[in-house]
């Protein structure tokens, strides 16, 4: 069974970091592009980064030059490295795997960032 | 970059209904890379439809997904009331990678 396991929420002060951390289990973690995916207090979801087998790695304009995806094969463990933290980046993270064709096809349960003074 | 817009914002319908979603992308998608998600209240989103039209392991066959270019559109034959939730349509594109998601519809009971 896929699983994916966020954790290192909680809250922060604006202009501070946060290192999230999600741990896969139930399949080959390596063979696997993944991804961040957050959703704010009632409202839709927005792709945050993503990260391919090779290590190759993508954000939204949002989130560029604040953020950073990274992975640890031999860990089965995902990350994204999150600085300089506005209010607007208060949100639900959830780790995700790609799916076919574009698509996300298993997700965590996220981990709550709230960006507060 | 490629903006989706989903509509209606809510659908109030009754089980036993049909339920049409839309999806409309500001330029041609192609179709290989549209999907449908699914959530619940306090739950993480769930896969329905890959590929515009290929549902997801597990998925009930009354959940269909058509279209191409810049209009696609979800189906639910048959509501069941575990499907009433909110449906999200997403697309890749790969110059540079990236995936939008549109802003949902929520299928209400009426």
């Amino acid at each position: 069974e896929v699983q994916l396991v966020e954790s290192g929420g909680g809250l922060v002060q604006p202009g501070g970091s946060l290192r999230l951390s999600c741990a896969a289990s139930g399949f080959t973690f390596s063979s696997y592009d993944m991804h961040w995916v957050r959703q704010a207090t009632g409202k839709g979801l927005e792709w945050v980064s993503a990260i391919g087998t090779a290590g190759d790695t993508y954000y939204p304009g949002s989130v560029k030059g604040r953020f950073t995806i990274s992975r640890e094969n031999a860990k089965n463990s995902l990350y994204l490295q999150m600085n300089s933290l506005r209010a607007g980046d208060t949100a639900v993270y959830y780790c995700a795997r790609a799916g076919p064709d574009g698509s996300v096809d298993y997700w965590g349960q996220g981990t709550l960032v709230t960006v507060s003074s | 970059e490629i903006v989706l817009t989903q509509s209606p914002g809510t659908l109030s319908l009754s089980p036993g209904e049909r339920a049409t979603l839309s999806c409309r992308a500001s330029q041609s998608v192609s179709s290989s890379y549209l999907a449908w998600y699914q959530q619940k209240p306090g739950q993480a989103p769930r896969l329905l439809i890959y590929g515009a039209s290929s549902r997801a392991t597990g998925i009930p066959d009354r959940f269909s997904g058509s279209g191409s270019g810049t209009d696609f559109t979800l189906t639910i034959s048959r509501l069941e009331p575990e499907d009433f939730a909110v449906y999200y349509c997403q697309q890749y594109g790969s110059s540079p990678p990236t995936w939008t998601f549109g802003q949902g519809t929520k299928v209400e009971i009426k």
